[in-house]
């Protein structure tokens, strides 16, 4: 499987700043996922990410406030952008497409959040 | 809403014992599910995964089991060992779409 990289690993923000999260992956991959998981909670998606073209936002989340890049087949960022105590979270990023396997999905280690 | 859930949130077992944990889905175009593992403070690990033109796919020490029918996807760990002790996660794709939808999560207790 992929080795899947994710920085910072945790941080600790102000509220009302943004961090920008970052994925990097071994290998091309063909597709890229963002994932939040709330604290005692399961997953979640956030959107999938494209690469060369916008994200595509699941309902719920907005481009303004996860703005997403991927500029490569290896790599992409996650922005969590005005952030506010709820916004505390594990965020993910997940790979798919890059194996035998076009389905399975592995997940990067996460990046942990606290707003304060 | 479709959804997938899991019926028990908390599973404690003995080191040595054999656990089941089970999961049901609601959409019934899901063509491909996945177990996974998460350790306190890291991602998700792909345990096992299963088509939804199989009913039984076995790894190492686990083995899937899915019923079509009732909608329902079981893992069964076998001789259960204290490193089992995790939160595990099914995960459904339902056709049409590369992404997951996950279940709620069941927490393994393993008692020495």
């Amino acid at each position: 499987s992929a080795v899947i990289s994710q920085k910072p690993s945790r941080d600790i923000c102000q509220r009302g700043t943004s961090l920008t999260i970052q994925c990097q992956v071994d290998s091309q991959v063909t597709m890229m996922f963002w994932y939040r998981q709330q604290p005692g909670q399961s997953l979640t998606l956030i959107a999938t990410a494209n690469q060369g073209s916008e994200a595509t936002y699941e309902s719920g989340f907005v481009i303004d406030k996860f703005p997403i890049s991927r500029p490569n087949l290896t790599f992409s960022t996650l922005t969590v952008s005005n952030m506010s105590p709820e916004d505390s979270s594990i965020y993910l990023c997940s790979v798919a497409g890059g194996g035998r396997n076009t389905d399975t999905q592995y997940f990067g280690p996460g990046t942990r959040l606290t707003v304060l | 809403g479709e959804s997938v859930g899991l019926h028990l949130p908390t599973l404690s077992v003995q080191e040595g014992d054999n656990s089941i944990i089970n999961c049901a889905y609601s959409n019934s175009a899901s063509d491909y599910f996945i177990w996974y593992k998460q350790e306190s403070g890291k991602g998700p690990q792909f345990i096992i995964d299963i088509r939804s033109n199989m009913d039984k796919r076995q790894g190492q020490r686990v083995t899937v089991l899915l019923n079509k029918t009732v909608k329902h996807l079981s893992l069964q760990i076998a001789a259960t060992q204290p490193g089992d002790s995790a939160v595990y996660f099914c995960a459904e794709k339902r056709a049409g779409r590369r992404a997951l939808t996950f279940g709620s999560g069941t927490r393994l207790q393993v008692q020495p």
